[in-house]
């Protein structure tokens, strides 16, 4: 199976709040699990990413963790911003192969 | 470096007219992609191409076609255009996805487009 499901489809935080999006993949041969952030008008970019050799990756207020006994990372973001309103996509890939989530649009509330 | 470059940045075409989105990389990079991002569907893959000369469907390319004749230039072809194919275009580019760690994908800024 090819797909990876995020949730949720859309999350509204208070400002300083966190924020935690979550995601399923069911091919335990993906090697690579990156997320990735997508302002409006904008292409998406690479946020932070996690091998799935490691539980936990951490970039100042952004944190991967990753289950892969229950196939499932999520994004965890401290101390939310408005600034990081944006969309935000899961992936999994291996190779030349990534699949990404459906997205999940986050507001922060100031 | 631009990174990925993306021309037009809107279009609105009638159905059946043609058109091609337009991509350029300066990054020297070998893969490239097409991309539709429909409302709340995610990131489809149109088409891919892992370097001049070699192009490959996606999980979508019904409707569209591309061409690689050179590393920097990767354009999407729409013959005959329909409503179907409203939707906002990525291009996308990296140097190796078997070292994800050290190429991860590079996006244009998108192409919106709409058909009616």
């Amino acid at each position: 199976q090819q797909q990876v499901k995020q949730s949720p489809q859309s999350l509204i935080v208070q400002k300083g709040g966190i924020s935690i999006i979550n995601c399923a993949y069911e091919n335990t041969a993906f090697d690579y699990f990156p997320w990735y952030q997508q302002f409006p008008g904008k292409g998406p970019a690479l946020l932070i990413a996690i091998r799935p050799d490691v539980s936990e990756k951490k970039e100042g207020r952004f944190t991967i963790s990753f289950n892969k006994s229950a196939k499932q990372f999520s994004l965890h973001i401290m101390d939310s911003q408005p600034g990081d309103s944006a969309t935000y996509f899961c992936a999994a890939s291996r190779d030349d192969k990534i699949i990404f989530g459906k997205g999940t649009r986050l507001h922060i509330l100031p | 470096n631009a990174g990925v470059t993306q021309t037009p940045k809107f279009r609105i075409l009638k159905i059946g007219q043609s058109m091609t989105l337009q991509c350029a990389q300066d990054m020297n990079h070998n893969y490239m992609y097409w991309y539709r991002q429909d409302p709340g569907m995610g990131l489809k893959l149109i088409y891919y191409s892992v370097g001049a000369g070699i192009t490959d469907k996606g999980e979508v390319p019904n409707g569209y076609n591309v061409s690689r004749s050179t590393t920097e230039d990767f354009p999407l072809r729409l013959e005959l255009a329909a409503p179907s194919q409203t939707s906002v275009y990525f291009c996308a580019s990296n140097l190796t996805p078997t070292e994800p760690y050290n190429s991860p994908l590079h996006f244009g800024n998108g192409t919106r487009l709409t058909v009616t």
